[in-house]
């Protein structure tokens, strides 16, 4: 079984705050992808990476960045933590042309 | 126009009813198609993908795909309270630096009710 996890289901961190959220897959999958998913809103791609080293902005990467070293590890970080970055955040993994897999989330809420 | 677009719903129907979950794509390039269900505070899982024009079955859920007209659809027989839960179509991107990316409408919130 693919297996997608993320370091943490819930995160509490203040404004200001530099924030790391980790995603490991453990099935040699080329692309990775994070997600935010808010009431209303859908799922809205923050950045994607294709290959180690590489990435790709998705549709709202503004006040996040990304960071592959390793194929299997694909991290996202807040620079500066704010408010309107309270949200349920989701890595997903993909091997072409198959389906992609979801990581169990991470509902991060900003003071 | 929306590269995916679904009818947002909310959709109820009746335990043992047909539900019709239904989705337009921009990219006539697509190939390939996904619907992912989704409970509330859990991640998206896939539960069915289509390839080629026509019906594919598996157990109660139906993908149809009609290339030419840009729709695809899932079909859900016999319906259950457990299959109350937001449904997902995806779509790839055909092509460029953006290959392997899915496009994810926005869902369609089915209810059933007892």
């Amino acid at each position: 079984d693919v297996k997608v996890t993320q370091s943490s289901r819930y995160l509490v961190k203040r404004t200001g705050e530099k924030v790391f959220l980790e995603c490991v897959q453990d099935m040699d999958h080329e692309n990775m992808f994070w997600y935010r998913q808010d009431p209303g809103l859908g799922l809205r791609l923050i950045y994607f990476s294709y290959d180690v080293k590489m990435k790709e902005k998705g549709d709202i990467p503004e006040g996040y960045s990304v960071s592959r070293e390793k194929k299997e590890r694909f991290s996202l970080i807040l620079e500066s933590a704010s408010t309107n970055q309270t949200s349920m955040y989701l890595c997903a993994s993909r091997d072409l042309p198959n389906e992609q897999f979801f990581g169990p989330g991470t509902r991060l809420t900003v003071l | 126009q929306k590269e995916v677009e679904q009818n947002s719903g909310p959709l109820s129907v009746p335990e043992g009813a047909i539900a019709s979950l239904n989705c337009t794509y921009s990219d006539r390039g697509s190939q390939s198609f996904f619907w992912y269900r989704q409970y509330s505070g859990k991640s998206p899982e896939l539960i069915m993908f289509i390839y080629s024009n026509g019906d594919k079955e598996d157990g109660r859920f139906t993908a149809q795909l009609n290339k030419a007209s840009q729709y695809v659809s899932l079909l859900i027989r016999d319906s259950q309270p457990s299959d109350s839960a937001t449904y997902l179509c995806a779509v790839p991107n055909a092509g460029g630096t953006s290959y392997g990316k899915l496009t994810f409408g926005q869902g369609t919130i089915l209810t059933v009710h007892p």
